[in-house]
This record gives C-alpha cells, sequence and structure tokens, in this order.
C-alpha cells in the first residue's frame, strides 16, 4: 500500500514569513498525528486528529500553528508567523484506531523547515 | 506529565556483541511503551511494543514496572541494526498523547 505522504520536502523561509505543510495518510487511516522534531531530539506530538476531529493539542503554539483536516483525510499544518526556533523536521503519522489504542503509527518522509 | 529519557545518545558496539538500549520513563499508570526504529535515509518506523510480546529482528524489550523502565536488547548484534533508536510512551488507553524519547545512535561495528 502507498505510505504516508508529506510535501514540501524541504522550504527555506525567513522569520516572519508563513508556512504551509501537507500530509496525505494511508488510505482509511483515521487518526492522523502532527510532530514536530528538533535535531538532536525525538518527535513531539503537536496535534492528533481522530478523522477531522481534534482529540489533542496541548502542545500545539495556537498563537502561531495551526492545523486542520477537513473531510477526515489530507491534513495542513501552518506556522504564520514563523519563528528561528520554528526550525525542524515535521512529521506526519497515520493509524488505524480501529486496530487497537495502540495501534502502529506509519510516518511519511517529513518536511525540512529552515527558518533564517 | 509523563516522560521518557534515553541515556546514551550514541552506542558504539562490534558485530556480534550483545547490546542493549536504555529506556526509561516516569508515569504514575499503567503505560503502553513502544519502539521506534529509523534507518539512514528511511522513515521511522515501529520495531516493536510491549502489549504484543514479540521479537523483531532479533530484538526483544522487557518492561519493568518497578524500575520503570523498557530497556530494548539483541543478544547479537549485526551492522544493518545501525540506526537512531526512539523509545515511546502512550499514557491511556486511547492512544493519546504519545511521547516519545530523545533517542539512542546506535553504530555496529565491523
Amino acid at each position: 500500500e502507498a505510505g504516508v505522504a508529506q510535501s514540501p520536502r524541504y522550504k527555506i523561509i525567513e522569520k516572519r514569513q508563513s508556512v504551509a505543510f501537507w500530509c496525505n495518510p494511508i488510505s482509511g487511516h483515521a487518526t492522523l498525528y502532527w510532530y514536530q522534531q528538533i535535531l538532536g531530539q525525538g518527535p513531539k506530538l503537536l496535534i492528533q486528529f481522530q478523522n477531522n476531529g481534534v482529540v489533542d493539542d496541548s502542545q500545539l503554539p495556537k498563537d502561531r500553528f495551526s492545523a486542520e483536516r477537513l473531510k477526515g483525510v489530507d491534513s495542513t499544518l501552518k506556522i504564520q508567523p514563523a519563528k528561528l526556533e520554528d526550525s525542524a523536521v515535521y512529521l506526519c503519522a497515520s493509524s488505524f484506531p480501529l486496530a487497537g489504542p495502540f495501534s502502529e503509527q506509519f510516518f511519511g518522509p517529513g518536511t525540512r523547515l529552515t527558518v533564517l | 506529565a509523563q516522560r521518557v529519557t534515553q541515556p546514551e545518545k550514541l552506542l558504539s558496539v562490534f558485530k556480534g556483541a550483545p547490546v542493549e538500549l536504555k529506556c526509561n520513563y516516569s508515569y504514575s499508570g499503567s503505560p503502553e511503551l513502544f519502539w521506534y526504529v529509523q534507518y539512514s535515509r528511511q522513515r521511522l518506523q515501529l520495531l516493536l511494543r510491549h502489549i504484543s510480546r514479540e521479537s523483531i529482528k532479533g530484538f526483544t524489550a522487557d518492561l519493568n514496572k518497578g524500575e520503570t523502565s523498557f530497556h530494548l536488547k539483541k543478544p547479537f548484534a549485526q551492522e544493518e541494526d545501525s540506526a537512531m533508536y526512539y523509545c515511546a510512551l502512550s499514557p491511556d488507553n486511547y492512544g493519546q498523547n504519545f511521547v516519545f524519547g530523545p533517542g539512542t545512535r546506535l553504530s555496529v561495528l565491523p
């Protein structure tokens, strides 16, 4: 089966600019996650969707980050305006929750964001 | 709040030697624990999870609730095991609030 798709793969912007990332999960996967991975650290969960509803966004910096998952399929993560500390790899993952609450997460290749 | 620590940033072993990657967690309840791995130029992927009691690629992990640890072990390391390993925790029964550790880079030398 096709894996999780993300675009773009790389993005370089200047601080205070806006940027958006796109994720297409594996077909049929109702749960979608966005992670931020800063160099040298493990992935940090930003937001988790179940279909098109948010189930956890406790670590999302809501003053500048926003995410949506219209129609419960694709998702977009936006940063507006970007700061230097937002430089990171943004990972999208999806899982099939009917496999159980601890079902495997399948990860995309990530988007590497550099903020200058 | 729940937390996962991996004390070693880098672990180097020789091929054929035993390997143990340490993982400790802090959480007052009964979490579910995972190991994810990222090989060079590949995506992050699940290696194993405690609930499945499985052995994948010769790796096993035992949950020690008394020591709050979930160390990953393999009796004989192979060069293809070289990768970044992340321990992760899910604190509740709904798969929410997933937390990753900082990761350990395993280098298996020939």
